[in-house]
């Protein structure tokens, strides 16, 4: 699985837009971009996933460059709900196992 | 989106002792269920994956004799540590893969905090 590079953390006030990059420059064509967070003491939580097109659920969006070489997560309006480690994880569909990094530590203040 | 329970939430034992976890995929059948740890301020280690019905494959350096994982059921995998030791007490977490969701998503259980006294 290719692996990705993220900030190690990042601060976004409450309310705003929260944009979360990660670049994966060696993805290859099979391989799905998964963004997962984990709030303290909790298991993971997935957010969403995409391979090429962008994608939006009622969490967050995520968009992927043309060449899916980087990509963002974007959350439009954070809350202090939303401090947590979020990861970006290249997996292939067809691939069984998630591996995780370091991921970005994202502390939303007031 | 898909729901993984873990049970039991947290777990204290004492030195010698073996204690079961379980992982069940409470809306979708899972083939493969996944184990890792996390020890405090570090990231998820994957420990083993199991598929329903087959022996798990263990990830280097983890001792399958004393991690014993059962998936006996499309739903239900078991995770139990043998002979634990305060070097166990860790945070255990599993998940499932949903083969029939776009991407073969993972969901993942709220997690078991073991402390070995």
């Amino acid at each position: 699985d290719a692996k990705t590079t993220q900030p190690p953390s990042m601060d976004c006030a409450e309310g705003r837009a929260a944009n979360l990059p990660c670049n994966h420059s060696t993805i290859s064509g099979n391989e799905y971009v998964y963004w997962y967070r984990q709030i303290h003491s909790q298991g993971p939580q997935y957010i969403i996933h995409g391979l090429k097109n962008n994608e939006t659920n009622e969490m967050a969006s995520l968009i992927i460059t043309e060449d899916r070489k980087s990509s963002t997560l974007i959350l439009p309006h954070a809350t202090l709900r939303d401090t947590a480690v979020y990861y970006c994880i290249v997996k292939a569909g067809t691939a069984s196992k998630l591996t995780f990094g370091t991921g970005t530590r994202l502390q939303v203040t007031l | 989106g898909a729901v993984v329970s873990q049970h039991p939430s947290w777990v204290i034992c004492k030195s010698g002792t073996s204690v079961k976890i379980e992982c069940r995929s409470l809306d979708f059948q899972a083939t493969t269920m996944f184990w890792y740890r996390q020890f405090p301020k570090q990231s998820l280690m994957l420990m083993a994956t199991s598929n329903e019905g087959s022996k798990a494959t263990y990830e280097q350096g983890v001792e399958k004799d004393k991690f014993l994982i059962n998936h006996a059921s499309l739903t239900l995998s078991t995770l139990t540590v043998t002979s634990a030791h305060p070097e166990d007490s860790s945070f255990y977490i599993c998940s499932a893969r949903d083969g029939l969701s776009s991407g073969n998503t993972i969901y993942f259980g709220e997690g078991s905090w073991l402390t070995v006294v």
